[in-house]
């Protein structure tokens, strides 16, 4: 069926570093890509999102990276603060044209300071 | 805050019961989806409303149902309680008007806590 892998579950940075986690999709028609962040005690919000016909996305400190080919897409966050320690979830779209996603299993990044 | 509010915030209750969770989506939005998100099963998507109308079927028990009613909001009852059911429940709404560009943004409240003891 269906499926979004999501790596790592968990990732601990020092403040500045970078991050990056990866998803992997298993449906071939899926056609956009958003990433989520969750804070504690909060629902996920919409930080970044990729459509199929483009390859990368950027956003100040936020890009994101799609290989069709590979099925795999990339969050990188550059220049981490401690504001950026959440869950980050990916999804890809399940049908064209309804907004059904499936949603990765998460990641809980953890800026040090 | 992203327009969606859900009540109640937490509910405790015993397994054999049956619970309401409600959902009042964005000002517009006609859609309405529900997700469970358990500790390590991620974001699991129930089902979805779109105008009044069931749009799309995920995972969602028998003993789960919904609805949305004309003034969109919607309710997602759970019934026959068992433990694996405690969770946390998200409602989220999008624009999703046919025929418009449509983002495809999600807007989520901030979720019901179920336990069932």
């Amino acid at each position: 069926g269906e499926n979004v892998e999501q790596h790592p579950s968990t990732l601990s940075v020092q403040e500045g570093d970078s991050a990056v986690i990866k998803c992997t999709y298993s449906d071939s028609a899926s056609n956009y890509f958003p990433w989520y962040k969750q804070e504690l005690g909060k629902g996920p919000q919409l930080i970044i999102d990729i459509r199929s016909n483009v390859g990368e996305k950027k956003d100040q400190r936020i890009a994101v990276t799609l290989n069709k080919t590979a099925k795999h897409f990339s969050l990188h966050i550059t220049e981490t603060q401690p504001e950026d320690s959440a869950v980050y979830f990916c999804a890809a779209s399940i049908n064209s044209g309804t907004y059904k996603y499936i949603f990765g299993t998460g990641t809980r990044l953890k800026v040090l300071a | 805050d992203s327009g969606v509010t859900q009540t109640p915030k937490h509910l405790i209750t015993a397994t054999g019961q049956r619970v309401t969770l409600r959902c009042s989506p964005r000002s517009g939005d006609l859609s309405v989806y529900w997700y469970q998100q358990s500790l390590d099963q991620g974001l699991q998507f129930l089902i979805q409303y779109y105008n009044g109308e069931e749009r799309a079927k995920g995972n969602i028990l028998e003993r789960f149902s919904a609805q949305q009613f004309p003034d969109l909001h919607s309710e997602l009852n759970l019934s026959s309680l068992e433990l694996g059911d405690s969770a946390l429940y998200f409602c989220a709404s999008s624009v999703d008007i046919r025929g418009s560009p449509n983002t495809g943004e999600l807007f989520f409240g901030e979720g019901s806590r179920l336990t069932v003891l």
